[in-house]
């Protein structure tokens, strides 16, 4: 499968925890997102890479998120301290954006996250 | 601040049955939009989008969405659904000339389709 692969597809913890989740956009990609979909709701932009750096970070993501995207490949989104109402599926997609050649966002399947 | 909204939460058809979706966005400068479509236990996929020319634009699997600029409206239809469809679909927009993956999605609107 040459997709969007994230790891885990599931995460259950506790309140106070820290937790950190792995994106692996598809391989020629520069960009990477990340995302946040709660019950009921659409996906809500967290935050977005080009290559290595991190470009924009929405309200959301208080100072308790952090994504890394160190060699312009994979990314992680550490939630430290984690809270209930940090439960979601997290989201990860990736696209190509160049100047001769742009492409949609490719979603992966998400990481569900459930803070007990 | 831009928002989308889509109307209607849970549509439930018969198969054969003609569909519409609603979907309207606030944004006065130009826009890129999006329909996205999630079948129960799988990705978001794209199936159509717009972002300049013919209003009336062609997806897969057989649905269309027209941008109506004076409504800020962009619904999807198809005119015949099949049990297949059954899955829920987001619209979505952002601003004209940035990135395609950074995008203002609507609540979405679950589609179940009767056999």
């Amino acid at each position: 499968d040459t997709g969007v692969s994230q790891n885990p597809r599931h995460k259950i913890t506790k309140r106070g925890q820290n937790v950190t989740f792995r994106c692996d956009p598809i391989s020629e990609h520069n960009r990477l997102y990340w995302y946040r979909q709660t019950l009921g709701q659409g996906p809500e932009f967290l935050t977005y890479f080009q290559n290595e750096a991190q470009l924009e970070k929405s309200r959301l993501l208080s100072d308790r998120f952090s994504a890394e995207r160190p060699k312009g490949s994979f990314s992680t989104l550490e939630i430290q301290r984690t809270e209930q109402g940090d439960s979601a599926m997290y989201l990860c997609a990736s696209s190509l954006d160049r100047e001769t050649m742009n492409t949609e966002a490719f979603f992966g399947q998400g990481t569900r996250l459930t803070v007990v | 601040a831009q928002s989308v909204s889509q109307h209607n939460h849970h549509v439930i058809l018969s198969e054969a049955a003609s569909l519409e979706l609603g979907c309207n966005y606030s944004y006065g400068g130009t826009v890129n939009l999006f329909w996205y479509v999630q079948y129960p236990g799988q990705h978001l996929q794209l199936l159509l989008k717009y972002f300049s020319g013919d209003p009336l634009v062609k997806g897969i699997k057989g649905f269309e969405a027209e941008f109506i600029k004076s409504k800020f409206s962009f619904n999807l239809r198809k005119p015949s659904v099949q049990w297949s469809d059954t899955a829920e679909y987001f619209c979505a927009v952002n601003r004209n000339g940035g990135s395609q993956g950074n995008l203002i999605f609507g609540k979405g609107t679950k589609l179940s389709v009767k056999p």
